[in-house]
């Protein structure tokens, strides 16, 4: 069964990158039938797609956010991570990984979320 | 880009009928396919339903999924409604550049 886990620091300051990786297991990320997502759900509020990367390092990012994310694939280690820029409060929220059917482009499995804090 | 338009919260009593809308914006919602997703509090979302009207092995078959091209609008019904059903109900859809989730609707079985 495919599990994802995201990893990476809780706490970040303003203005640094946020870096996240999501460890996948139970399956290759090599397949041309999925992405792999990230998304984000500030405390108490709804979802917001972040971006999503093909196995071939195709990238799509969320027209609002794109200036400042970069999502990339590292197939040997099953992994694939978020760094995103320039980061203030507003950036605070619980990131989600996720595998992402290529066809009807829907989300599962996702991992268990990783809260991400930006204060000084 | 669009938007997906969701009531901000619904309450329906054990063993009724409730029916979530989502509305798009703008482009036709059969261009592209809907999923609903349930998310439990302290919980990662799960789908409940995708490509617009099917459900994931699992999942009851009193979760059902349509979408109506005159409202331009997808509905999620849950039928026989159980306490276990209370969550937020989150719709999702996409174009040829963006991803986009509706804002969530609280559920709440009385």
């Amino acid at each position: 069964q495919l599990q994802l886990q995201e990893s990476g620091p809780g706490l970040v300051k303003p203005s640094e990158t946020l870096s996240l990786t999501c460890t996948v297991s139970g399956g290759s990320i090599s397949s041309s039938s999925y992405y792999w997502g990230w998304i984000r759900q500030p405390p108490g509020k709804g979802l917001e797609w972040i971006g999503s990367i093909y196995y071939s390092g195709s990238t799509y990012y969320n027209p609002s956010l794109k200036s400042r994310v970069t999502i990339s694939l590292d197939t040997s280690k099953i992994q694939f991570s978020l760094k995103l820029s320039s980061v203030t409060a507003a950036d605070t929220a619980v990131y989600y990984c996720a595998r992402v059917r290529y066809l009807g482009h829907w989300f599962d499995p996702w991992g268990q979320g990783t809260l991400v804090t930006v204060s000084s | 880009n669009f938007m997906l338009t969701q009531p901000h919260s619904v309450s329906e009593s054990p063993r009724k009928t409730v029916t979530i809308s989502c509305t798009r914006s703008s482009g036709s919602i059969a261009s592209n396919y809907v999923q609903w997703y349930q998310q439990r509090p302290g919980s990662s979302p799960t789908t409940v339903i995708y490509e617009d009207n099917q459900r994931p092995s699992g999942v009851p078959d009193r979760f059902s999924g349509s979408i109506d091209s005159s409202s331009n609008s997808a509905s999620l019904t849950i039928s026989g409604l159980k306490t276990e059903d209370e969550a937020d109900y989150y719709c999702q859809s996409y174009d040829s550049s963006n991803v986009v989730f509706g804002g969530g609707t609280k559920l709440t079985v009385l």
